[in-house]
């Protein structure tokens, strides 16, 4: 079975400043990551995904993650946050061969101007 | 952009009432997935469904749940007799087939 941490579950930004969201996950077999975002009283938006090729994917809304095979990790940054990107913010990996997704417990992006 | 939607957005019941959710998938995806989030946990799968069939279920998704495609377009979740811990967000998922694309969710809420 696979599992997916998140190890922050809050994290409080200024405007303009970067962020790093933490993502790590346990799989025996091969799987594909993806990040997805919530917005208040919204539904779950797909930022990002990896499924192979390059490990640096570019999502939407200059979102960015970096699939690390040797430490299972796939760490979502953005270079400089806006107020809009108040969110939470969730990982979750799938099976190669399979369609169940694993979610981790979420970040909570706060940006404060 | 196509998108997937659910309805009703907020659905309050009693327990022991049946409820039902309704999905309209993306129109070209084959593969039809429920979820739900109880206030405050993650986000756990319940059960996939692909060519009118059950693919895949969690242990959270027994004989209370079903899961129905009555026509080309929607894809419903039934809860037959609603308990207090139903309680929570329900969010319909479609994919072709590895990117799943989520609907706004059904709050659903059980007295």
């Amino acid at each position: 079975a696979q599992s997916v941490t998140q190890l922050d579950s809050q994290v409080p930004v200024f405007e303009e400043a970067p962020v790093e969201l933490r993502c790590n996950y346990s799989s025996s077999v091969s799987v594909y990551l993806f990040w997805y975002v919530q917005y208040p009283n919204q539904g779950l938006q797909l930022l990002l995904k990896y499924l192979s090729g390059s490990t640096l994917v570019k999502g939407i809304n200059g979102f960015e993650a970096e699939f690390n095979k040797s430490q299972t990790s796939f760490h979502l940054r953005k270079p400089s946050v806006h107020i809009s990107d108040t969110a939470e913010y969730f990982c979750a990996v799938i099976k190669a061969a399979g369609n169940k997704l694993t979610f981790g417990g979420g970040t909570r992006v706060l940006v404060k101007p | 952009e196509p998108e997937v939607t659910q309805t009703p957005s907020h659905q309050v019941t009693q327990m022991g009432q049946e409820v039902i959710l309704r999905c309209v998938p993306i129109s070209n995806h084959l593969y039809f997935y429920w979820y739900r989030q109880i206030l405050g946990q993650k986000v756990e799968f319940l059960v996939s469904f692909y060519n009118n069939e059950i693919s895949e279920k969690s242990e959270i998704f027994d004989d209370q749940f079903s899961v129905e495609r009555p026509d080309g377009s929607n894809f419903t979740l039934k809860i037959r007799s609603t308990k207090l811990e139903d309680s929570a967000m329900y969010f319909c998922a479609s994919s072709a087939p590895y990117e799943q694309y989520f609907g706004p969710g059904t709050r659903l809420t059980v007295t």
